[in-house]
Parts: C-alpha cells; structure tokens; sequence
C-alpha cells in the first residue's frame, strides 16, 4: 500500500526566500514520485518525477527534489521565491511510473508575499 | 507536452439532470484514462481508472451506475454523471497516458467544475 504525507497544508515565504514543501511516502515496492502544481481551477500541471537514477531531480520553474530513501522523503525546494510560485502543490506516490494509479498527499498552499 | 483537453470547464445545472464530462487526448494515444474528484481545498481522489475498449475500473465507494465511464477510443473518455445531486458538486478531473510508451506520466486536463443547484 502507499501514502503520502505533506506536513503543512499552507506555507507563506517571503518573494526572495527559499521554498521547501516536505513529502514524506510511504510504499511497499520502490516508488516512483511525482510532484505537481495546480493554478485556481485548473488540473494538475507535472513539476518533477523520480523514477530511478539520479536521486535529486530537477524540474520546471526552477523547482528540484530529492529522493532521500533513508528518509522516505521527497522534498520540494526552490532557491527564490516568485510571485508567480503561488499555487496548491501536491506530492504523489506510485507503483509505476505514472501510468499506474497515484496516491496524492493532501496538499500544501504556498503564498509567497511581496 | 502532452495536452489533455476536457470539456466543459463549468457546469451548473439542476437536481436530478445528468451530465457527461469529456476528456480529450490531443496530441497521443491514450490508453488509459483516470477520474478523480477534489473536494474544496481537499487533495484528489481516484474514482476509476478505464483502458480503452474495456469497462472501467472504480474505486471502492464510487457508484458505477452513478458514475458512468466510457473510454471508446484512445482520445476520449467520458464521465457521465447520473441524476446529479448537490453532494456531487465538486471538481472532476480527469488524465490520460499511455501505458504502451512505457514510462510515460499521467497528463491532466484542466478539470470541470460541477455545481448542482
């Protein structure tokens, strides 16, 4: 079975400052594990996937994670904070590479304050 | 990318009308389409997973006669959604990918707001 767990529904930084949203999963076969932004009314739009490899993974808008197994955590940072960053992001967990079911964690909203 | 387009984006209709919800895979073969729902400021959650040419799968406490899946072809699918009632307001989201690619990500569309008045 999988889960996710996002500690903190609602992060605030200040325009400038480093984001970190924590994931931590929970599987019984070695995960693959997804993190994804969702704009006011719209789908989910893919930032950044691990599948095997390279443990930290970069991805779109200058967003990277890593994959720390020791841990079980995914974590999502960002150097510097951009208004534009605001948005609802979720973790997600795997058996497959995506094409299988995904188990989301409840969601961290990120408000980034000029 | 991959583009996912689903229609309509808002519906707002009356109590006991039904409504179909469709998913379109652009630009590649969808073999596999999900549903899900996200209740307000909630995470989402599957409702049913369909590959194309078979019935859908649905997750355990989704209705399937509630919640009718069609997946006829690899760039559609449809969620009807059956004598609606206010409890099913809420936003269906539904994504596309296939699994013939190999490790190819789920690609979402933009979602459909449904409010039952």
């Amino acid at each position: 079975a999988q889960s996710v767990t996002q500690l903190g529904s609602h992060v605030s930084v200040s325009e400038g400052a480093l984001v970190l949203l924590r994931c931590n999963y929970s599987s019984s076969v070695p995960p693959y594990l997804f993190w994804y932004v969702q704009y006011p009314n719209q789908g989910l739009q893919l930032l950044l996937k691990y599948t095997t490899g390279a443990t930290l993974v970069k991805g779109i808008n200058g967003f990277e994670a890593e994959f720390k197994k020791s841990e079980t955590s995914f974590h999502l940072t960002k150097p510097s904070a951009h208004m534009s960053d605001a948005a609802e992001y979720f973790c997600a967990v795997s058996e497959g590479d995506g094409a299988n079911n995904l188990f989301f964690g409840t969601g961290t909203r990120l408000t980034v304050i000029p | 990318g991959a583009v996912v387009s689903q229609h309509p984006s808002r519906v707002i209709c009356k109590s006991g009308t039904s409504v179909k919800i469709e998913c379109r895979s652009l630009d590649f073969q969808a073999t596999t389409m999900f549903w899900y729902r996200q209740f307000p400021k909630q995470s989402l959650m599957l409702m049913a997973t369909s590959n194309e040419g078979s019935k859908a799968t649905y997750e355990q406490g989704v209705e399937k006669d509630k919640f009718l899946i069609n997946h006829a072809s690899l760039t559609l699918s449809t969620l009807t959604v059956t004598s609606a009632h206010p409890e099913d307001s809420s936003f269906y989201i539904c994504s596309a990918s296939n699994r013939g690619l190999g490790n190819q990500p789920q690609h979402f569309g933009d979602g459909t707001r449904l409010s039952i008045l």
